[in-house]
């Protein structure tokens, strides 16, 4: 199966952090993606995770479990510029699958 | 990472007509794939183009409505073929770098059919 699950929406406050879950079925599992798209732009590369634990990036942050299919993707010290669609996507069997994203608002 | 040129990035067609939407990669890449991207909605995947071979198509899509050429490693088309208003979307074209890198995205073509 192919089911990613993210929550569609989410509003946080500038400053603030925000944690984006994810859920994902492990068959022919590869490796978890997190992708930002601006409206009417491409997605672009985020993070990457294949091992489980923990990868800090700056303001973002991704973990993964693989025994349990999840994954979460945290941004700190939110910016306006933060508002966005954060893609996860799941890299199976050569190919990669999205969620249907989630569309982050951040309020001064 | 490779960086891919898509092109158009975006055209308005009559019903019933085609579009093909060309991707060309920097540098050499194994695979390459072609995603639709409906309005306000995630990335769904097309199919992935093989080079030398017919594409894989995911369910739902077929080889009539949207046949796909690779012609070598840095190359591949998607047309859209016998237009209708619901093929409206965004289409997005990938490469796969492997790795950390993961997929690189063209720019995406904003298709409406009116």
């Amino acid at each position: 199966g192919q089911n990613i699950d993210q929550p569609t929406e989410m509003t946080a406050t500038e400053g603030a952090i925000v944690q984006i879950n994810c859920t994902y079925q492990t068959s022919g599992f590869n490796g978890l993606f997190w992708y930002q798209q601006h409206a009417g732009e491409a997605p672009t590369f985020l993070s990457y995770n294949v091992l489980d634990g923990l990868e800090e990036k700056g303001r973002f942050s991704s973990f993964l479990s693989r025994s349990k299919g999840y994954s979460y993707l945290l941004l700190k010290e939110l910016q306006m510029k933060d508002s966005a669609s954060y893609l996860c996507a799941s890299d199976q069997g050569g190919k990669l699958i999205f969620g249907q994203g989630t569309e982050l608002s951040v309020k001064p | 990472s490779a960086v891919i040129s898509q092109k158009p990035s975006r055209d308005i067609c009559q019903r019933g007509t085609s579009l093909t939407i060309q991707c060309q990669v920097d540098s050499q890449v194994t695979m390459m794939f072609w995603y639709r991207q409906q309005p306000g909605q995630s990335l769904t995947l097309i199919a992935t183009a093989n080079q030398g071979s017919e594409a894989t198509y995911e369910s739902g899509f077929v080889i009539d409505k949207f046949p796909i050429s690779r012609p070598n490693l840095t190359f591949s088309t998607l047309t859209v073929s016998n237009m209708s208003p619901e093929d409206s979307s965004i289409y997005l074209c990938s490469d796969r770098t492997g790795g950390a890198y993961g997929y690189t995205f063209g720019s995406g073509t904003r298709l409406t059919v009116v």
